[in-house]
């Protein structure tokens, strides 16, 4: 089946400090790979996403590179801020015979930035 | 933009009692998807529509139902509540069942559901 495997949290960095939160995957055929970013009591927004190998999602500063090889999408900016502190959801939508599946989702990384 | 709005935000609810919950996907959105966040946990699928047929299940308890209208609003229905289904229940809705998995999935603010 498909799964998600990313860093635990917290993670812990001060303002302008560089950031990456690792995530790899399992996944039959070739999925689309997303992050989602929560912010506290908010619901989730869709913070980037790459559809093919070697695609560069990038927004607000991050980036993620679609990793076949690795089966990695990796999360980095390379100067966060106050406002960054969220918990950090990455994700996959696999294809099937029929369409496409929902989302699988990793455990989510909390994410807290210190001035 | 319209985005995906659901109600009630926030419901306070009994043991045992019944629950639910309404969707209303972004406008020409034809999939409708349903999560449950615990808290510190994840979003756990719970079921999903495509034009008003259910096209995938997951973790939904039997006590929970859900469908999908003529309009592509969905609602979620939950009955016998226990302590335990406290939670964050998200929808989301996408274009098309069959957009070849690239599209991205768009989410609600999410309905807080407490069970006392």
């Amino acid at each position: 089946g498909n799964s998600v495997t990313q860093m635990e949290g917290p993670v812990t960095l001060s303002e302008e400090a560089f950031l990456t939160i690792n995530c790899t995957y399992t996944a039959t055929g070739y999925p689309s790979l997303f992050w989602y970013v929560q912010y506290p009591g908010e619901g989730l927004q869709l913070l980037l996403k790459a559809t093919k190998a070697d695609d560069k999602g990038s927004n607000k500063g991050f980036e993620a590179t679609y990793r076949k090889e690795t089966t990695s999408f990796h999360l980095e900016k390379g100067s966060v801020q106050v406002s960054d502190s969220a918990v950090y959801f990455c994700a996959l939508r696999a294809q099937t015979r029929g369409g496409a599946d929902g989302l699988t989702f990793g455990k989510g990384t909390h994410l807290i930035i210190q001035p | 933009a319209a985005g995906v709005i659901q109600s009630p935000r926030h419901l306070i609810k009994e043991k045992r009692e019944t629950a639910t919950l309404k969707c209303y996907p972004i406008p020409r959105h034809d999939t409708v998807y349903w999560y449950q966040q615990g808290p510190g946990q994840d979003p756990q699928f719970l079921i999903s529509f495509y034009e008003k047929m259910q096209s995938d299940k997951g973790s939904i308890p039997d006590r929970f139902s859900a469908q999908q209208f003529s309009d592509y609003h969905s609602e979620l229905n939950m009955s016998s509540l226990e302590l335990g289904d406290s939670a964050l229940y998200f929808c989301a809705s996408s274009l098309g069942l069959r957009d070849q998995g690239i599209g991205e999935l768009f989410f609600g603010e999410g309905s807080r559901l407490t069970v006392l």
